[in-house]
């Protein structure tokens, strides 16, 4: 199957810094990937679709200008959560499709730590 | 916003014996998708059903699509440890965005 890989798997970091986390797809071009927090036991929320070359959509409730995401190319996409507060921490993963099969391939995840 | 419901939310069983997980949405859907996620891992594709009524079958794994297009199930017989995780159904409504359920975590004993 097609792989994503993310990273990086763990950062920890102070509290009003900035921390980027990166999504490529290695083995195949992603017109659409997306991003996913995950809190301790509970399910995948949605945060944002990445489409390349154009600006991102963001769910409701989540502030676009708090998780930047850039889509540069076809294999990558970047989600950088800026001025990090400790309520920030979480697990992060990032997803892609190939378009042909609707399968979604997740990357490893990305466990961010505010201290 | 579409819900999409699991049940039970946690299922203890001894090695051997089967299990269900149930996936309930508020709207129709256009298929779904069941995942499965490893403790500390990344969720990994299982199946993707679209067709109204839909049965799918992966070794000991036996996927269902409800009639009216709402609802699925992942049934396993003779659980073994090594199917320990949490099983996510995920809902397809239009393009390739995808509502995941809530989840059922699955522990096994040996």
């Amino acid at each position: 199957g097609a792989v994503v890989s993310q990273h990086p798997s763990w950062v920890i970091c102070k509290s009003g810094t900035s921390v980027k986390i990166e999504c490529r797809s290695l083995d195949f071009q992603a017109t659409t990937m997306f991003w996913y927090r995950q809190f301790p036991k509970q399910s995948l929320m949605l945060m944002a679709t990445s489409n390349e070359g154009s600006k991102a959509t963001y769910e409701q409730g989540v502030e676009k200008d708090k998780f930047l995401i850039n889509h540069a190319s076809l294999t990558l996409s970047t989600l950088t959560v800026t001025s990090a507060h400790p309520e920030d921490s979480s697990f992060y993963i990032c997803s892609a499709t190939t378009g042909v099969t609707g399968e979604l391939f997740f990357g490893e995840g990305s466990r961010l730590t505010v201290l | 916003g579409q819900q999409v419901m699991q049940i039970p939310q946690y299922q203890h069983v001894q090695e051997g014996e089967d299990f269900t997980t149930y996936c309930n949405s508020s709207t129709t859907l256009s298929n779904i998708q069941w995942y499965k996620q490893r403790p500390g891992g990344h969720p990994v594709f299982l199946i993707q059903l679209v067709k109204s009524g839909e049965v799918k079958k992966q070794k000991r794994l036996t996927f269902q699509f409800g009639e009216a297009k709402k609802n699925s199930s992942l049934h396993i017989t003779a659980t073994q440890t090594t199917d320990v995780g949490t099983y996510f159904c995920a809902a397809g409504s239009s393009g390739d965005k995808l509502t995941f359920g809530t989840g059922t975590r699955l522990a096994v004993r040996p």
